[in-house]
């Protein structure tokens, strides 16, 4: 049984540019939710991705979007990049509402 | 809304050793799970221990334990024969229970504090 996985590991980008997170759910997982961690902080819920379709937003701007899959994999999109963007950004899957499995994290950088 | 609180920002214990981690929580439900998540340097969030909200007697899985106090809103983890892999920020969250269809009923997020990170002296 495989388990969570995001891609890429890191990633530097420049205020202004887009860009796209992956994440590739547990084997048997139907959910995923994603969480923005800021440096010395708890994570913060963004939103929750069940059967490709959102099903719940934290209090992030419409410029974070997201998509699952029929495979339940999903990415998260970020547009017009700020500074404060820059965290590790969590993916978490899960059974429906069952307890969630992180993936190891993609550490963005905006410049 | 839920908030989560961890009181200590930092905490050390000898090899061998217990410590105990501070979690409290605010929220007008009565169902609800809590969680421990440990966060070491590899950045992963690996799950420690869960608690059902309905269910009175407190978790445990191996040498990690829970203090579960319903009515004190507080949820604290006892980490016993602390080892030196135990090193890691401690992470508290709150999620709601499931009341039906998950679908448009609202996510089932996790709250989390701030964290408590440990260090596990030699």
């Amino acid at each position: 049984e495989t388990g969570v996985t995001q891609s890429p590991t890191h990633l530097i980008k420049t205020r202004g540019q887009q860009v796209t997170l992956r994440c590739s759910s547990q084997s048997g997982h139907n959910t995923v939710s994603w969480y923005q961690q800021a440096l010395g902080q708890g994570p913060q819920f963004i939103f929750q991705y069940y059967r490709e379709e959102e099903n719940g937003r934290g209090n992030f701007p419409p410029r974070f979007s997201g998509l699952q899959f029929p495979n339940y994999s999903s990415e998260l999109n970020v547009n017009a990049l700020e500074l404060d963007d820059s965290a590790l950004y969590l993916c978490a899957s899960s059974l429906a509402t069952d307890t969630q499995y992180f993936g190891p994290g993609t550490r963005l950088t905006v410049l | 809304a839920q908030t989560v609180t961890q009181s200590q920002p930092e905490m050390s214990v000898q090899e061998a050793e217990t410590v105990t981690l501070s979690c409290t929580y605010d929220t007008s439900e009565s169902d609800y799970y809590l969680f421990w998540y440990k966060q070491p340097p590899s950045r992963q969030m690996i799950l420690v221990i869960r608690q059902e909200a309905y269910k009175q007697q407190n978790a445990t899985e191996n040498r990690f334990s829970v203090n579960f106090q319903k009515a004190a809103k507080s949820f604290s983890l006892k980490i016993s024969d602390s080892q030196l892999g135990d090193a890691a920020m401690y992470f508290c969250a709150y999620r709601s229970a499931y009341r039906g269809n998950l679908r448009g009923a609202g996510s089932y997020q996790l709250t989390f504090g701030k964290g408590t990170k440990l260090s596990v002296i030699p």
